[in-house]
Formats: structure tokens, C-alpha cells, sequence
């Protein structure tokens, strides 16, 4: 079965200062891994997607996340958080057999603090 | 805009009603899912449809529920005899086509409270 796991329900991080967010999965074979965030009352934004190639990923609003195959993690990272950023951040694999399907962790909140 | 739109945003119906929650998709976007989101969880995987037919239904909770989209754009997602655990977000989402590198552009959402 394909799975996230996303450790921690909150991240707590100084505007300025780099952030990271945690995303662990478990998938048989190579995995299709996705960050998505969310902001209050509006739908999840797509930020940017590994499915093969380069391990460090370059996204929207100068997020990236660097795909590790030995620790079997995908971890989101900003070198330099803004308050804008706090927000809700989802990580997602998507089923290799069945393309229709994401299987989402149980998201991360992020506080930036001015 | 040119993105995903659900409607309502928001409804509060009673145990036991019935409840049609709306979503458009962006256009041209033959894939469509819908997702539920619980309190403190991720989004989880209710049905495809690909075109008009659902390609898989598997993430269904049980026949309470049932989607259709006879025209292969605006889906409705039907939920009959609501029970107070329904209660949720109702996500939708749209692509291009299924293959392993298209990301899903999502709705805003349909905040679903059974009283």
C-alpha cells in the first residue's frame, strides 16, 4: 500500500529563518511524491511534484523539497520563511498502479512569526 | 477564473436529508475526483471519473453515496440519508489526463455540517 506520513502537526519558524517540513513515505517501487498547501477556505495549490530525475525539486514561491531513496523521505524546505507562508502543507504520493489516486498525509501546519 | 468551482461552500442540513454538492471543473479537463477532507486530515480519495463514467468508485464510504457526471464536465456528488459523521469538507479536483506527472488542481471546497 502507498502511504505519507507527515510527523509533525506543527512547524513553528522566525520570518527569515529557513524552514522545513517533514514527509516520510512508504510505496512499493518508485514513488510519485507531491506537496500541495493549503490556505483557510480555499482548496489545496499544487507547489511541486518528484517523479523521477534531479532529487532536489524546485516549486512555487521558492519552496524545493529533496527526495532521499535511502531515508525514504521527501522533506518540503524554504531557505528563507515569510509570513505569507503559514499555511497548511500536505504531502501526497500518488498510486503507481492507479494514477487516479493520491493518498495525502495529515498535513503540517506552518507558523511563521514576524 | 479559469479554475476549479464548487458549490455550495457551505451547507448545514439535518440528519436523515438529502444533499447535492456541485463541482465545474476547469475546462478541458477530462480526469475529475472528489475527496473528502476531515478535521485534521488530509484529503481522502472518494471517486474518479474519467469522461462521464467513474473509473473507480473504491474510496465510496458506502452506497449513501453516489456521483455522477452525464456530460463528462460539472459532477454532482449525492449523499442520501446524511448521518452527522458526514460531516466534512467535500474537495474536488480536475486534470488533464491520468498519467504519473500531472498534479490535480483542487476546488475551494463545500463545507458539509449535518446537524
Amino acid at each position: 500500500a502507498q502511504s505519507v506520513a507527515q510527523p509533525e502537526d506543527q512547524v513553528n519558524v522566525a520570518e527569515g529563518n529557513p524552514l522545513t517540513v517533514k514527509c516520510t513515505y512508504s510505496v512499493s517501487g518508485n514513488p510519485y511524491l507531491f506537496w500541495y498547501v493549503q490556505y483557510p477556505n480555499r482548496g489545496l495549490q499544487f507547489l511541486l511534484k518528484y517523479i523521477t530525475g534531479d532529487n532536489l525539486v524546485k516549486g512555487s514561491y521558492g519552496f524545493e523539497a529533496e527526495f532521499n531513496k535511502s531515508q525514504t523521505s521527501f522533506h518540503l524546505k524554504k531557505p528563507s520563511a515569510l509570513v505569507s507562508d503559514s499555511a497548511l502543507y500536505f504531502c501526497a504520493v500518488r498510486d503507481r498502479y492507479n494514477f487516479n489516486k493520491f493518498y495525502f498525509g495529515s498535513g503540517t501546519k506552518l507558523n511563521v512569526k514576524p | 477564473g479559469a479554475g476549479v468551482s464548487q458549490t455550495p461552500s457551505n451547507k448545514v442540513t439535518e440528519k436523515g436529508k438529502y444533499v447535492e454538492l456541485r463541482c465545474d471543473p476547469i475546462s478541458g479537463h477530462t480526469a475529475l475526483y472528489w475527496y473528502r477532507q476531515s478535521l485534521g486530515q488530509g484529503p481522502e480519495f472518494l471517486i474518479y471519473f474519467q469522461g462521464t463514467g467513474a473509473a473507480d468508485d473504491s474510496g465510496l464510504p458506502n452506497d449513501r453515496f453516489f456521483a455522477v457526471r452525464p456530460e463528462g464536465s460539472v459532477s454532482t456528488l449525492k449523499i442520501q440519508r446524511t448521518e452527522r459523521g458526514d460531516s466534512a469538507v467535500y474537495l474536488c479536483a480536475s486534470s488533464a489526463a491520468v498519467t504519473s506527472y500531472n498534479e490535480q488542481f483542487f476546488g475551494p471546497g463545500t463545507r458539509l455540517t449535518v446537524l
